[in-house]
C-alpha cells in the first residue's frame, strides 16, 4: 500500500486567500484525523471521521476552518481566509477502526505571508 | 482532558550508549502508540502499546497501564535514531488521541 497521501507537500500562499489541503487514506481504513503541528502548541488534533462522518471536531481552531470526507478515499481540510498564524505542518492519518494504530501522511507545510 | 508528560524532554548520547524515555498519562486509555519523528519531519510507527511488552530490532516497550505510564527502550543508539520520540494516547472515553511535547533525541558519533 501507497500509505497516507497528502497534497501538496508544502503551500505558500498569501494571507486572506483559501488553502485546500488532501488526504487520501490508506485503503480499507475507516478513522481520518487531521493535526496541526507547531513549535508553540506541538501535535494537536483538529477533527476527526469515523465511517465518513465528522465525530469530534473540537480541536478545529476557528470557523475559518473547515474539513470534509465526501467519500472514503478522500478529505479535505479547508482554510478560508488563511492568515499568518495558519502556518504550521498539517498532517492527516488513518486508521482501521476508531481506536486503533495510527499511520500518517508526510504532512503539509503551510507558510501564510 | 488526558495529560500526557513525557521526560526527558532533551537527551544527548553518544552512539553505541542505551537510553529509556518514559510517557505517563493521566487517566486510563484504550490506546497508546510511540513516534519517532525524523528530521524530514515524517512521524514513523514504532509501537502500538496499549499492555505489555514490544520488541522490534533495537527498540523495545513496555506499557504498564494499571500504572499510567509506558516506556521506551533504546540499545545501541545510531545517529539515524535522533530525532523527536512522541508519545500518543486514546483516553478511555473518546477516539481522539493527544499528543505528549517529545523527547528530543540527539545521538553524536
Amino acid at each position: 500500500d501507497a500509505g497516507v497521501i497528502q497534497s501538496p507537500r508544502h503551500e505558500v500562499t498569501e494571507m486572506g486567500q483559501e488553502v485546500t489541503l488532501r488526504c487520501k487514506p490508506i485503503s480499507g481504513h475507516n478513522s481520518l484525523f487531521w493535526y496541526r503541528q507547531t513549535m508553540m502548541r506541538g501535535l494537536e488534533l483538529l477533527i476527526y471521521f469515523n465511517n465518513n462522518v465528522p465525530i469530534d471536531d473540537s480541536g478545529m481552531p476557528e470557523d475559518r476552518f473547515s474539513a470534509k470526507m465526501p467519500n472514503a478515499s478522500f478529505s479535505t481540510l479547508k482554510i478560508q481566509p488563511s492568515e499568518p498564524r495558519d502556518s504550521a505542518v498539517y498532517f492527516c492519518a488513518s486508521t482501521q477502526q476508531a481506536y486503533g494504530e495510527q499511520y500518517f501522511g508526510p504532512g503539509t507545510r503551510l507558510t501564510v505571508t | 482532558g488526558i495529560q500526557v508528560e513525557q521526560s526527558p524532554p532533551d537527551l544527548i548520547l553518544q552512539e553505541g550508549a542505551n537510553s529509556t524515555l518514559r510517557c505517563n498519562f493521566s487517566d486510563s486509555v484504550n490506546n497508546l502508540q510511540w513516534f519517532h519523528q525524523n528530521p524530514w519531519g515524517q512521524l514513523i510507527n514504532l509501537f502500538y502499546i496499549p499492555s505489555g511488552t514490544k520488541q522490534n530490532g533495537r527498540l523495545s516497550a513496555t506499557t504498564v497501564a494499571t500504572e499510567r505510564y509506558s516506556l521506551l527502550y533504546i540499545s545501541s543508539s545510531q545517529t539515524t535514531d535522533s530525532g523527536v520520540y512522541f508519545c500518543a494516547v486514546e483516553p478511555g472515553n473518546a477516539g481522539k488521541s493527544t499528543f505528549g511535547d517529545g523527547t528530543t533525541l540527539t545521538v553524536k558519533p
